[in-house]
């Protein structure tokens, strides 16, 4: 089935750094990607779709400015968490559709900011 | 605006049948999915139902009635490996975008 990687697994970081987090599918070529985020005990929320060789387009109340969102190439998307705060601790997970199931999910980036 | 409601937590026991339940609001509709999550990984697909009706894929079945705005996961011969989170997620009608239940924490007693 199709595989999505997201690299890394975990992070920690000193506040105030910036941390990049790549989704890259492996089997098949994803035009559009999802990068969600999920608090503890939280639902997943969007924070915005990567569109391949285009700006990405934010959700409401996400800033552009500090979560850079990066779509070179037909098979990676890469989300910059930058200027780093502890509020930004957080689950982070990408996403792309491929078939009738929907979501192929990556594994996910739990970032711990100190 | 879109809404999807799911129970926070349900507890059950090794061996019995947990019905999961699910209602939503959504403009446009474009089929339901169940996904299973377990604490620190990533969601994995169960099933995708688009047409009312029961699905039945083994231990796990999913029921949709689109008038009733209405779903829920079914888990039969409950295991302890099922202790997990089980979200309810429906697309945004015309986008890929999908909206998330909160998700409904199982825990599996033996």
């Amino acid at each position: 089935g199709a595989v999505v990687s997201q690299h890394p697994s975990w992070v920690i970081c000193k506040s105030g750094t910036s941390v990049k987090i790549e989704c890259r599918s492996l089997d098949f070529q994803a035009t559009t990607m999802f990068w969600y985020r999920q608090f503890p005990k939280q639902s997943l929320m969007l924070m915005a779709t990567s569109n391949e060789g285009s700006k990405a387009t934010y959700e409401q109340g996400v800033e552009k400015d500090k979560f850079l969102i990066n779509h070179a190439s037909l098979t990676l998307s890469t989300l910059t968490v930058t200027s780093a705060h502890p509020e930004d601790s957080s689950f982070y997970i990408c996403s792309a559709v491929r078939d009738s199931e929907g979501y192929t999910f990556g594994s996910g980036t739990r970032l711990t900011v100190v | 605006g879109q809404n999807i409601d799911q129970p926070t937590e349900m507890t059950a026991t090794e061996g019995a049948i947990v019905q999961i339940n699910c209602t939503y609001q959504t403009s446009g509709f474009n089929g339901l999915f169940w996904y299973q999550q377990h604490a620190g990984e990533a969601p994995t697909f169960l099933s995708y139902n688009v047409l009312d009706g029961l699905e039945e894929k083994g231990r796990f079945s999913s029921f949709l009635s689109r008038s009733k705005g209405y779903s829920y996961l079914l888990l039969k011969e409950l295991q302890m490996k099922d202790s997990a989170s089980y979200l309810c997620a429906a697309p945004v009608s015309g986008t890929y975008k999908y909206i998330f239940g909160k998700g409904t924490r199982l825990k599996v007693l033996a």
